[in-house]
């Protein structure tokens, strides 16, 4: 069974600009989560996705930051524009009806 | 709300040593209680989970965790570590309800020395 998938694994750009990350869940997984991992913290949920409606999306800055989960399948977390303090680890993860919740490997977002 | 206190930031043990990775938590609910491991630049992958039935649960890679209410705590054991244990070790918990919202503690790099 293939597990989440996440793309780009690396990614540097320059403050003030914009970025896209994508995650592929598990097959028939109904939701997806969003987390951000600061270096030398937990992971942090930004947003939770039941099929495709918003569950918990309390913690997302939505100045800058969006996500969207079209058809229930794979999601889109957009930051802009960038700030220096979004220099993380995005980890994508899904889950079926039990409470386990499975990680890609997450994005590792540099801005400079 | 609910929370978790991870006690110890970096832990180093000898190989063949005793593992203890100490995790508290704050619940105003019945907890759902999670190890996670995470190995260098990959996601995270759950060890064990406690969800209200034994106490003692067991999980991958010979870790074991015991649930204590009184305590509220949720410590994490492996009678003899090795070398492929050196990760960092996140406890999370949630609630019992929808959701299944994980919060996470801050994270213990395990160090495991010849």
């Amino acid at each position: 069974e293939a597990g989440v998938a996440q793309s780009p694994r690396y990614k540097i750009i320059e403050k003030r600009q914009s970025v896209a990350f994508w995650c592929n869940p598990i097959s028939g997984h109904a939701t997806l989560y969003w987390y951000q991992q600061i270096l030398g913290q937990g992971p942090k949920l930004l947003i939770q996705f039941q099929n495709n409606g918003v569950v918990d999306d309390s913690q997302l800055p939505k100045d800058r930051f969006s996500a969207e989960r079209l058809k229930g399948v794979d999601s889109t977390l957009k930051i802009q524009p960038a700030k220096l303090e979004d220099s993380a680890v995005y980890l994508c993860a899904s889950s079926l009806a039990s409470t386990i919740q499975y990680f890609g490997a997450g994005t590792r977002l540099s801005v400079l | 709300a609910q929370s978790v206190t991870q006690l110890g930031s970096h832990v180093s043990v000898s190989e063949g040593a005793l593992v203890l990775l100490r995790c508290n938590y704050s619940s105003s609910v019945p907890p759902y209680l999670f190890w996670y491991v995470q190995y260098p630049n990959q996601g995270l992958q759950l060890l064990l989970k406690y969800t209200s039935a034994a106490t003692l649960v067991k999980g991958i890679n010979g870790f074991e965790a015991e649930f204590k209410k009184s305590e509220t705590s949720f410590h994490l054991t492996k009678p003899s570590a090795h070398m492929s244990d050196a990760a960092e070790y996140f406890c999370a918990v949630s609630g019992t309800g929808g959701g299944n919202k994980l919060t996470f503690g801050t994270g213990t790099q395990l160090k495991v020395e010849l």
